[in-house]
């Protein structure tokens, strides 16, 4: 059974302060997703990472992804408050032709004024 | 960008009553659509995959004679949740399936239906 978990599963994290949150997957993907949900909503597409080694920025959020050791990273750097939300990963085996995500657990993060 | 679109937003209804949910891309054609089911403070669970055309796909442990999944054209996919009781409660997500661009993400996201059953 494909597992993907995220730790930490909560973070409360001071204003200014870096971190990172933990994907990992228990099975071969080459692509993995990011994304934000705030509370009440959907989500929001945050990073396609579609290769080993791939890393892409935006403003204070870096994702990157190892396939190798089948695991992805999400830097917060200098967080701020807006970055209060829940981020989720998702992986996309191949399976039968079909491109079904699979999220892992999430990671609630509140960033303290 | 694509476009996802669900209606209704929310919804309360009573136990044993049955709900639909509809599924719309806005501004492209979904042969495929996936419908997840997300309890307060949990992740997204995948409930079934809806193929335009032909039969859902349903995940393990989840009911395909609870969950009814019409696939009736390209840009439109309804979740029935028949027979609703207090445990169906949840927040139901739908996305469409892009596959044309891999560079980008292959699903689009609807804004969820939030289901309440008293």
């Amino acid at each position: 059974e494909l597992k993907v978990e995220q730790n930490p599963l909560f973070l409360s994290m001071q204003e200014g302060k870096n971190y990172t949150i933990y994907c990992n997957y228990s099975t071969t993907s080459d692509r993995l997703y990011w994304y934000r949900q705030d509370p009440g909503k959907s989500l929001e597409s945050l990073f396609v990472l579609l290769s080993n080694g791939a890393v892409k920025q935006e403003g204070r959020l870096m994702a990157s992804l190892d396939t190798k050791a089948r695991l992805s990273t999400l830097h917060i750097t200098a967080a701020v408050h807006d970055l209060s939300a829940t981020y989720f990963c998702a992986v996309d085996p191949p399976t039968s032709g079909t491109y079904k995500y699979i999220f892992g657990t999430g990671t609630r993060l509140k960033v303290l004024a | 960008g694509a476009v996802v679109s669900q209606h209704p937003s929310r919804v309360i209804c009573k136990s044993g009553t049955s709900v639909k949910i509809e599924c719309r891309s806005l501004d492209f054609q979904a042969t495929t659509m996936f419908w997840y089911r997300q309890f307060p403070k949990q992740s997204l669970m995948l409930m079934a995959t809806s193929n335009e055309g032909s039969k859902a796909t349903y995940e393990q442990g989840v009911e395909k004679d609870k969950f009814l999944i019409n696939h009736a054209s390209l840009t439109l996919s309804t979740l029935t949740v028949t027979s609703a009781h207090p445990e169906d409660s949840s927040f139901y997500i739908c996305s469409a399936d892009r596959p044309h661009d891999r560079s980008t993400d292959t699903q689009y996201f609807g804004p969820g239906t939030r289901l309440t059953v008293l």
